[in-house]
């Protein structure tokens, strides 16, 4: 089955501080891979995603890219801010026939930025 | 457009108590899906529609019941609450279709369920 692994937090850096979410996958066929966003007492919301090896997807000065070699789609920010608190969590979702899809998500990693 | 909302915000049980967690979009998605967040386990699917009239279980589905009679609503029931159920739970919503599933999954803002 598919699966995904994503590196345990909490995460705590200092502001402008370089963030690495380490994600890895496991899956059948071609997934589309995605990284989402929750904030304190809200839903998840999409961040970036990408849909094929070597895609790289950005937002919010947020980058991933697609490794196929590796099955890795870690998650980079040059420079964090105290708005960037939040728990990230990496998600593929593949085609599993008759219509449907399948999107699983990693167990989420805490991020705290401090002034 | 409203997105994905869900109602209600906070709800306690009794064990044993029925009770039926609504979710609603107005974007016209195809796909539905109910998921369960739990500390430390991530999102897990409880049940998820391709359309309606067609429901599926997901990772979790035991103690829940789904149903789709339109394209906007998928409300999610509770037979008999256990306090193993104390969890927060997620509606999302997406269109179908090809790209290998890439539209984006819209997220409602959560039912947070406590059962005593």
């Amino acid at each position: 089955g598919n699966s995904v692994t994503q590196m345990e937090g909490p995460v705590t850096l200092s502001e402008e501080a370089f963030l690495t979410i380490n994600c890895t996958y496991t899956a059948t066929g071609y997934p589309s891979l995605f990284w989402y966003v929750q904030y304190p007492g809200e839903g998840l919301q999409l961040l970036l995603k990408a849909t094929k090896a070597d895609d790289k997807g950005s937002n919010k000065g947020f980058e991933a890219t697609y490794r196929k070699e590796t099955t890795s789609f870690h998650l980079e920010k040059g420079s964090v801010q105290v708005s960037d608190s939040a728990v990230y969590f990496c998600a593929l979702r593949s085609y599993s026939g008759a219509g449907s899809y399948q999107l699983t998500f990693g167990k989420g990693t805490k991020l705290s930025v401090i002034p | 457009n409203a997105g994905v909302t869900q109602t209600p915000k906070f709800q306690v049980l009794k064990t044993g108590q029925s009770m039926t967690l609504q979710c609603a979009q107005d974007m016209n998605h195809e796909y539905m899906s109910w998921y369960r967040q739990d500390p430390g386990m991530g999102l897990r699917l409880i049940h998820y529609s391709v359309g309606a009239g067609i429901t599926d279980q997901g990772e979790v589905p035991n103690g829940y019941n789904v149903s789709r009679s339109t394209t906007e609503d998928f409300p999610l029931r509770l037979l008999s609450a256990a306090p193993s159920q104390t969890s927060v739970y997620f509606c999302a919503s997406s269109h179908l279709g090809g790209d290998r599933g890439a539209y984006e999954q819209y997220f409602g803002p959560g039912t947070r369920l406590t059962v005593t």
